[in-house]
């Protein structure tokens, strides 16, 4: 079965500075690849997908994620932390061309706080 | 928003009493979830369903079920709530099982069991 692993429940920046959450994936071949984000008392919002193509994806608010193959990797980073960046950010995986069956797996959560 | 509501969006009920949870869409995709969410754990899936009458079980599905009699209404019974049931409950629908767009997620319910 696949499975999601992100490293680091809690992640702290400073306004102004890089972002980046971990995500690894483990899976013989390689999946499609989510960020969600989910603000305080919201349901999970899609941040940025990576199905085919490009290995580097943008999503929005200034969020972007490279597929990394050699890695089992798709990290999420920002240049430039906002306060309203705050929020829980899920990674998840979803198996290629298995049909119906196939669901999202999501990993635990990584918790953004932004400091001044 | 995308057209998925859930209700209610709180509820405080009592150990062994049955709880039913609806998602109700308006996008008239195909598929639906229900996952809870838990403080280390992520978000589980419990079941889902690819059509109307068509369900299977997640990962998490004991204690649970579900039926989708019309395709916009997909709803969850607790048959007999414990308090390991104490949760934050979460619909999503998708139109082609996530391939292109993902999941697009209700707004929650918070169900607490004491």
């Amino acid at each position: 079965a696949q499975s999601v692993t992100q490293l680091g429940s809690h992640v702290s920046v400073s306004e102004g500075a890089l972002v980046l959450l971990r995500c690894n994936y483990s899976s013989s071949v390689p999946p499609y690849l989510f960020w969600y984000v989910q603000y305080p008392n919201q349901g999970l919002q899609l941040l940025l997908k990576y199905t085919t193509g490009a290995t580097l994806v943008k999503g929005i608010n200034g969020f972007e994620a490279e597929f990394k193959k050699s890695e089992t990797s798709f990290h999420l980073t920002k240049p430039s932390a906002h306060m309203s960046d705050a929020a829980e950010y899920f990674c998840a995986v979803r198996p290629v061309n298995t049909g119906t069956a196939s669901k999202l797996t999501f990993g635990t959560g990584t918790r953004l706080q932004v400091t001044l | 928003d995308a057209g998925i509501t859930q209700s209610p969006r709180h509820k405080v009920t009592e150990t062994g009493t049955p709880v039913t949870l609806r998602c109700h869409q308006t996008e008239n995709h195909r598929y639906m979830y229900w996952y809870r969410q838990d403080p280390g754990h992520g978000l589980r899936l419990i079941h889902y369903s690819y059509g109307v009458k068509d369900t299977d079980k997640g990962e998490v599905s004991d204690g649970y079920s579900v039926s989708r009699s019309k395709t916009e209404d997909f709803l969850l019974t607790l048959e007999s709530a414990t308090s390991s049931q104490t949760s934050v409950y979460f619909c999503a629908i998708s139109e082609s099982g996530g391939r292109t767009y993902g999941y697009t997620f209700g707004s929650g319910t918070r169900l607490t069991v004491v």
